[in-house]
């Protein structure tokens, strides 16, 4: 089946930059996802980036994906607290059959 | 409204219990999924319903039964559970037919604890 791959655990002091990395297998991806979970809490979408683009910036996030090496990245700008979390990507395409297919998550701990 | 709503938010029953839990989403989405996530894991599919016909199973055990009612509403029968099934279950909704940037919408998710 296909495969997302994550670091497990980020640790960052406040106002510095966060950079989560993300590969994935599948080479048919037409969208790719950043999902946010707190503690306790369900899961809420970030930001995605479709698989034609290199960059997407909103506002303090950015994704970087690189296609060519299935590699996508999330930079989280100006950290604060309150983006400690866990950080999912997700990809769908036609090898999933079009299923959200998650990678293992990314803790991330921001220090004061 | 651009919410899904899972109900209850924390359960706990024993393993001869028959217990349900319900999704609702008011979006139009015609796709609707039910997710099991363990501590420290990622969400895993368990059922998609699209146009409210059950279109996949991820080979789950029968002691979960899904039920799409109407396009607004999922739920999860739940008998003779297991400890191991504890867990967060979320439900998701996308619009059907698509793959958009908006991927799925999810609730806030049930936590279940079997005793």
């Amino acid at each position: 089946g296909e495969d997302v791959e994550q670091s497990l655990f980020l640790s960052v002091r406040e106002g510095d930059s966060s950079v989560i990395n993300c590969t994935y297998t599948d080479s048919s991806s037409t969208y790719l996802y950043w999902y946010k979970q707190e503690p306790g809490a369900g899961l809420q979408l970030l930001t995605y980036i479709f698989s034609n683009m290199d960059m997407k910036q909103d506002q303090r996030l950015t994704v970087l994906l690189n296609k060519k090496d299935k590699h996508l990245s999330l930079r989280i700008a100006d950290t604060q607290t309150g983006d400690s979390a866990i950080y999912f990507c997700a990809e769908m395409g036609m090898d999933s059959s079009y299923k959200l297919i998650f990678g293992s998550g990314t803790r991330l701990l921001v220090r004061p | 409204d651009t919410e899904v709503t899972q109900t209850p938010k924390h359960l706990v029953m024993g393993m001869t219990n028959k217990k349900s839990l319900k999704c609702e989403q008011h979006m139009g989405h015609r796709a609707m999924y039910w997710y099991k996530q363990k501590a420290k894991k990622p969400p895993e599919l368990m059922f998609v319903y699209s146009y409210e016909k059950l279109s996949i199973n991820e080979s789950v055990p029968s002691r979960f039964s899904p039920e799409c009612p109407n396009s607004s509403l999922l739920n999860l029968h739940l008998h003779a559970l297991q400890p191991e099934d504890s867990a967060l279950y979320l439900c998701a909704s996308s619009q059907e037919g698509q793959v958009t940037g908006y991927g799925y919408t999810f609730g806030s998710g049930t936590r279940l604890t079997v005793v």
